[in-house]
């Protein structure tokens, strides 16, 4: 299964883009990134997901490289509401269906 | 649209007492099915999966079991509750292109 490293915290200005990284090294070629988001106490919401080529949707833009062994999730005008833990994963095969795996997430911070 | 519904919303038990925690998905046919445990400041951790009535995949060793009486309802379960099992518990279905939606979450405290 591959694993995914994301930064354990982030602070973004209101407003700006918020831009979260993350590694993803050991991939492999039919295995996609998928974005979602946890704000305090509610279940996690999809973001965004891709393959290989870049994507875009009315919440946010994700960057692939094109090695596809790190992404970017690109919140382009951040707002306070942004403020929660975003996690980075990819899609897991398990016996018969798919597992997704969650890790511990960056936790963003937008701040006024 | 495909809803998910998830119950109680918070709950607290006292340790030896039974669980049963319920999740239903509309707007949906054959599903995966998924239960989370996170535990406060961490990330999720898968507890159970299942990809159809009465398949039951376990993830991890633990106190709690999991059913799939309906295709579209899944419980989650245990007999007797520890401390341990405290946690924010989460319900969760997929399909194959947009990964996993998500309940709104059952807080148990078990006191």
């Amino acid at each position: 299964d591959a694993k995914t490293t994301q930064p354990t915290s982030m602070d973004c200005a209101e407003g700006r883009a918020a831009n979260l990284p993350c590694n993803h090294s050991t991939i492999s070629g039919n295995e996609y990134v998928y974005w979602y988001r946890q704000i305090h106490s509610q279940g996690p919401q999809y973001i965004i997901h891709g393959l290989k080529n870049n994507e875009t949707n009315e919440m946010a833009s994700l960057i692939i490289t094109e090695d596809r062994k790190s992404s970017t999730l690109i919140l382009p005008h951040a707002t306070l509401r942004d403020t929660a833990v975003y996690y980075c994963i990819v899609r897991v095969v398990g016996t018969g269906g798919f597992k997704t795996i969650f890790g511990a997430g960056t936790r963003l911070f937008v701040k006024a | 649209s495909q809803t998910i519904h998830q119950w109680p919303a918070t709950l607290v038990q006292p340790v030896g007492s039974p669980l049963s925690l319920e999740c239903t998905v509309e707007g949906t046919s054959n599903p995966n099915l998924y239960w989370y445990r996170q535990a406060a400041g961490r990330g999720l951790q898968l507890l159970f999966y299942s990809v159809g009535i009465g398949q039951i995949s376990s993830e991890v060793p633990q106190n709690l079991s999991a059913s799939r009486p309906q295709d579209r309802q899944f419980i989650l379960s245990s007999k007797k509750l520890l401390l341990s099992d405290s946690g924010f518990y989460l319900c969760a279905w997929s399909d194959q292109d947009r990964g996993a939606f998500f309940g709104q979450g059952t807080r148990l405290t078990v006191v």
